[in-house]
């Protein structure tokens, strides 16, 4: 059973508008969270991360939320741009057991000039 | 700096064959992990060494073998390929609870 979820395995987006991906989870433990990027044939990438006692982490275009009582956290990338486009992970982990990070299927995202 | 290398690049293996999967940093990590991804699977850790001398069992660790020979190096050993290891394999390293730094990944292909 996959504690974390990306239910939407591609999403497409113009160039200039926002982009939100989803990511749910079923484990209460989880205390933070991660989004990495991955290009084809690279490794991911580090993006924005979000602390359990949070409910928002801003880094310039990228704005993660996370909603504990829905175990719902979303991405949103605005303005979105075609060098976004990539394939998104969401990772979950607890602080007490913090090597073993959960990670998400992922989500294509394109953006379309 | 280089960051977290990774070889071989690509490799085509025999069922029954082994290999082992090379990882390097050099960012002095305490920390280094090994996954495997896998279409519509996400990333998926197969072992983890939290400081030299130490490894641990993932969440998929049958069939692999781990070698965390210093700081710097943690290797991964298939003893006896099996096309269920057909995958993308990732090494990647951490310092504390900070994101981690992620290699650019081995194809490997069991025939």
């Amino acid at each position: 059973d996959q504690q974390v979820k990306q239910n939407s395995p591609s999403l497409s987006v113009q160039e200039g508008r926002i982009s939100i991906l989803n990511c749910d989870y079923t484990n209460s433990m989880f205390d933070y969270f991660l989004w990495y990027k991955k290009y084809p044939a690279e490794g991911p990438t580090f993006l924005i991360s979000i602390s359990s006692i949070k409910d928002k982490n801003e880094d310039g275009r990228f704005t993660v939320f996370l909603n504990k009582s829905a175990k719902h956290l979303s991405l949103h990338i605005v303005p979105s741009q075609p060098g976004d486009s990539a394939v998104y992970f969401c990772a979950a982990g607890t602080k007490t057991s913090y090597d073993k990070v959960i990670f998400g299927p992922g989500t294509s995202l394109s953006v379309i000039p | 700096n280089a960051g977290v290398t990774q070889t071989p690049k690509f490799q085509v293996l025999k069922t029954g064959q082994s290999m082992t999967l090379q990882c390097a940093q050099d960012m002095n990590h305490n920390s280094m992990y090994w996954y495997r991804q896998d279409p519509g699977m996400g990333l998926r850790l197969i072992y983890y060494s939290a400081s030299e001398g130490t490894t641990d069992k993932g969440e998929v660790p049958n069939g692999y073998n781990v070698s965390r020979l210093n700081k710097r190096e943690f290797s991964l050993r298939l003893e006896s390929a099996a096309p269920s290891q057909t995958s993308v394999y990732f090494c990647a390293s951490r310092l504390g609870y900070n994101e981690q730094f992620f290699g650019p990944g081995t194809r490997l292909t069991v025939l």
